[in-house]
């Protein structure tokens, strides 16, 4: 079982479309990421969010901690294909104790 | 600066067989993480070395998978014997030290175990 659960799994969506990938959980976490996942490779960190209701953007995405630092959103705004990949969220625990979420797979189409 | 390097990229086995990954990461990251990755899910923790000492492995299933990182520099995770179930991307992941902060974990390109 996963300690962080992520909604929607799969989204498919035409560009220009916003879209929110929310990442859920019942653990209290020091801070939380934000990744993508292209195919056969490894992920990359988009955002640390680290303070409960902290908003951070980043050109098109916005992301949000919850207020009791045990969820999280991520909303595109005006998605283009590129953005298309796998969204992780990692909660993290200690600093140092990575847990990822079940992911959210992403199409755009043109 | 190079990033994580891992080997094999690709193995296919039969069931029963053994096999073993290596990553190399990057240059003072000294915490260093294994992750197994089953199609279209997140990566679940499997070991986390801080130097050459273990830091949690309380999900690796021991009667088959072991690990090691001689020297707290590259690491290798082997299984033995295989299942059909271990097949999945093995993601080797490394960590700069940054006390409390969370810092960045930057991934290998995975190495891709199909057991048949």
């Amino acid at each position: 079982t996963q300690l962080l659960e992520q909604s929607p799994q799969f989204l498919s969506i035409q560009e220009g479309e916003n879209l929110t990938v929310y990442c859920n959980s019942s653990s209290v976490f020091s801070s939380l990421q934000w990744y993508r996942q292209e195919p056969g490779e490894g992920p990359v960190l988009l955002v640390t969010v680290v303070t409960g209701g902290e908003v951070k953007k980043l050109k098109r995405l916005t992301f949000q901690f919850g207020d009791a630092r045990k969820d999280s959103s991520l909303h595109i705004t005006a998605a283009q294909p590129g953005d298309t990949g796998l969204y992780l969220c990692a909660g993290i625990h200690n600093f140092n104790k990575f847990y990822f979420g079940s992911g959210t797979k992403l199409n755009v189409k043109p | 600066e190079a990033g994580v390097a891992q080997s094999p990229r690709y193995k296919i086995i039969e069931k029963r067989q053994s096999v073993a990954f290596w990553c190399n990461p990057i240059s003072g990251h000294a915490t260093l993480y294994w992750y197994q990755q089953i199609l279209g899910q997140g990566p679940k923790l499997l070991i986390q070395f801080q130097n050459n000492g273990v830091v949690d492995d309380s999900q690796l299933p021991k009667d088959r998978f072991s690990a090691e990182r001689l020297k707290g520099v590259d690491s290798t995770l082997k299984i033995q014997p295989a299942k059909l179930e271990d097949s999945a991307v093995y993601l080797c992941a490394s960590r700069r030290l940054r006390g409390r902060t969370t810092g960045e974990l930057f991934f290998g390109e995975g190495s891709r175990l199909t057991v048949l």
